[in-house]
């Protein structure tokens, strides 16, 4: 049992350069989440998904796309990265509303 | 909007107690949570506190809610440098979405 896992855990980007982070859950939860963590900011809610085939947005989701296509898997994409997306990205999951499973986070970096 | 507040940085000398404070603006509240953030890795839930109980203890963790200045606190006994992470505070809305404050640093003097 896994839990949540990430991928990559690192990534340097180039300003314009398109990636996707992977975030993967073996706990069959329904709730899915993307945060990114800022520096005197705490977490933001980018897109979250409360099942498969939906998605819904956060807080700061400008910039980002998010896929649920299966239940396990949740995609978010930065189509056009800025270096204002330079940011640590975690990923959650839930049964319903309440606690949260995180995963380790992704480090990226946009120059 | 629903806010969650809490200070961000709390320095408390080993082997001494620390008090983490939390302040949150939705009445509706029925779970209140404390996560812990260590170095390099995701949220862990510490404990959680069920909104119509005032006081909840595990171990050297002793949780009190006070609903009627909408108030949460986070006691750790016997502080370790173990201890030594970021603490989340977090509110579930009306809505039944989780509200994260920006977290409170502890550090552990020596």
């Amino acid at each position: 049992n896994a839990g949540v896992t990430q991928t990559p855990k690192f990534r340097v980007l180039k300003t314009g350069q398109s990636m996707t982070l992977l975030c993967a859950q073996d706990m069959n939860h329904e709730y899915m989440y993307w945060y990114r963590q800022d520096p005197g900011m705490g977490l933001r809610l980018i897109h979250y998904s409360v099942g498969e085939g939906t998605t819904a947005k956060g807080e700061v989701p400008d910039g980002y796309n998010v896929s649920r296509l299966k239940k396990q898997n949740f995609l978010l994409g930065l189509e056009s990265a800025a270096p204002s997306q330079t940011s640590v990205y975690f990923c959650a999951s839930s049964w319903s509303s309440g606690e949260q499973y995180f995963g380790p986070g992704t480090r990226l970096t946009v120059t | 909007g629903e806010d969650v507040e809490q200070s961000l940085f709390l320095s408390v000398r080993e082997g001494d107690s620390s008090v983490i404070n939390c302040t949150y603006t939705d009445s509706s509240s029925t779970y209140l949570y404390w996560y812990k953030q260590e170095p390099g890795a995701g949220l862990q839930l510490l404990t959680y506190i069920f909104s119509n109980m005032d006081m909840k203890q595990d171990q050297r963790l002793t949780v009190l809610l006070n609903k009627k200045d909408k108030h949460l606190s986070l006691r750790i006994a016997d502080t370790q440098t173990g201890d030594s992470a970021i603490y989340f505070c977090a509110d579930t809305n009306r809505d039944d979405k989780i509200i994260f404050g920006k977290g409170t640093r502890l550090h552990i003097l020596p």
